[in-house]
């Protein structure tokens, strides 16, 4: 089983502040990382496919980087809609999930 | 566009077996380009993929709930379902269903969208 990492578990910060989210797999995954927003009791959202490609109507501020094992999502500049938890999940070797990163405001 | 609903009893006794259906609209569960996924996620706890279906029935599971899940699709009523037997408070969750991309050459990827959720409890 592939273990994703996410790093930090939360992250404080303040309206147009960059945010920078680390997801680390335990070996490589090639670039088969998605990463996901999650809102309280909402479902999960799909924000990045294949480590870099942003889904259908995700904002721009949004960005994904990063192949083999060590990942980021990038948030350029935080909008109040955007404080919430990411998730990233790999489909390298069967579906796993990273334990997530709460962005909550400063 | 399309929308997935999950539906099925809220509570489940231990031991019993939970069963879910997720009904799909605005969209085929027929088609050659997804596969239909589940996923639970337990109270204040991160997510976690059960299994997902192709609509021929091709199946993949979690390993760690493959001897307790069943997922089965009915393309006539265009839905696909859960089963989860032996159930203990340990499956007490939100469950959700989910359209998967899939991709001829590399297989099942992502999921979105997703539906609502429902959660399970399992109690006595």
């Amino acid at each position: 089983e592939i273990v994703l990492t996410q790093s930090p578990a939360t992250l404080s910060l303040s309206p147009g502040e960059r945010a920078t989210l680390s997801c680390r797999a335990s070996q490589s995954v090639s670039s088969y990382l998605a990463w996901y927003q999650q809102k309280p009791g909402q479902a999960p959202r799909l924000l990045i496919y294949d480590a870099s490609n942003r889904a259908t109507g995700i904002p721009a501020r949004f960005s994904g980087s990063g192949s083999g094992t060590d990942f980021t999502l990038t948030i350029s500049s935080l909008e109040p809609e955007d404080f919430a938890v990411y998730y990233c999940q790999q489909r390298s070797n069967w579906i796993t999930f990273g334990p997530g990163t709460k962005v909550d405001i400063k | 566009q399309l929308q997935l609903q999950e539906s099925g009893p809220g509570l489940v006794k231990p031991s019993e077996t939970l069963s879910l259906t997720c009904t799909v609209s605005g969209g085929s569960i027929s088609s050659s380009s997804y596969y239909w996924g589940w996923i639970r996620q337990p109270p204040g706890k991160g997510l976690e993929w059960i299994g997902s279906i192709y609509y021929s029935g091709s199946t993949y599971y979690n390993p760690s709930l493959k001897s307790r899940v069943t997922i089965s699709v009915d393309t006539s009523k265009n839905q696909f379902s859960l089963k989860l037997s032996s159930v203990t408070a340990a499956d007490t969750a939100v469950y959700y269903c989910a359209q998967q991309d899939y991709d001829i050459l590399t297989g099942p990827n992502w999921f979105d969208p997703w539906g609502q959720g429902t959660l399970v409890t399992v109690s006595s």
